[in-house]
C-alpha cells in the first residue's frame, strides 16, 4: 500500500534560518504529492503540491521538488519567520483510491 | 468563495452514546473525505464519497458510517461512542481526483 515517512520533530528554529523537512513516499501508481500546513486549533490547509516528476511545487516561500529517483518530495524554506511555526505535513494521493495517505507531521517552532 | 463549513465546532459526548457530525463542501465540489487525527495514530482516512457513492472507506469499525446528500453535503456518524472515539474529525472537499482538496476546520469530539 501507499505510505509516507516525513522526519520527525519536533523542530526548533530561529527566525531567517533554513528550514528542511524531509518526506519520503512508497506508492503502488504513479501518485501526486503534497504538502499541508496546520496551525493552532485549525484545519489543514494546502501548502504546494507536485503532480509529476520534477515538478516544483512552491508557495509562501515554501518549495518542494517531486523526485521519482529517490521517492521524496522534502519541503524547504530559505528564511523561517515566527509565523511559520506549524505542523507540517506530507501527503499522496494516487487518484486510485481516492483518499490521502498522511506522513506523521513534524512541528516546526520559529523563535524570534 | 465559502470554504469547507463543519459543524459543530466542539462536541462533549458520554460512552455508549451516538454523534452526527456535519460537513458542507465548497460549492462544486463533489468529492467529500472524511479523517481522524489524534496524537497517536495521526491524520487517518475514514470514507470518501463522491455523488452520493461512497468509493473508499478506511479500517475503522462498523460504529463509523457515512452518507452524502444530493447537494453534495456530507455527515458522518459515530454510533456507541468510545472513550478512543475523541479526536479531531476532518473533513475534506475536492472537485473529483484529489489533485487539491481543502480541509474545514474540524470537529473536535471528546468522548467522556
Amino acid at each position: 500500500g501507499n505510505s509516507v515517512t516525513q522526519m520527525e520533530g519536533p523542530v526548533t528554529l530561529s527566525e531567517e534560518a533554513f528550514l528542511t523537512i524531509n518526506c519520503t513516499y512508497t506508492a503502488t501508481g504513479y501518485p501526486s504529492l503534497f504538502w499541508y500546513v496546520q496551525y493552532p486549533g485549525e484545519g489543514l490547509q494546502l501548502l504546494l503540491k507536485a503532480t509529476k516528476a520534477d515538478d516544483k511545487g512552491s508557495n509562501k516561500g515554501f518549495e518542494a521538488t517531486y523526485r521519482k529517483e529517490t521517492t521524496s518530495f522534502h519541503l524547504e524554506k530559505g528564511s523561517v519567520q515566527v509565523s511559520d511555526s506549524a505542523v507540517y505535513f506530507c501527503a499522496l494521493s494516487d487518484r486510485v483510491d481516492y483518499k490521502l495517505s498522511f506522513g506523521a507531521g513534524t512541528t516546526v517552532t520559529v523563535r524570534a | 468563495k465559502a470554504g469547507v463549513t463543519q459543524t459543530p465546532r466542539y462536541l462533549i459526548k458520554t460512552r455508549g452514546q451516538q454523534v452526527t457530525l456535519s460537513c458542507s463542501p465548497i460549492s462544486g465540489h463533489r468529492s467529500v473525505s472524511w479523517y481522524q487525527q489524534t496524537p497517536g495514530q495521526g491524520l487517518q482516512f475514514l470514507f470518501e464519497y463522491f455523488s452520493e457513492t461512497q468509493r473508499n472507506k478506511g479500517n475503522f469499525p462498523g460504529r463509523f458510517s457515512g452518507r452524502q446528500f444530493s447537494n453534495s453535503r456530507s455527515e458522518m456518524n459515530v454510533s456507541t461512542l468510545e472513550l478512543g472515539d475523541s479526536a479531531l474529525y476532518l473533513c475534506a472537499s475536492s472537485p473529483d481526483s484529489l489533485l487539491e482538496a481543502f480541509f474545514g476546520q474540524g470537529t473536535r469530539l471528546t468522548v467522556v
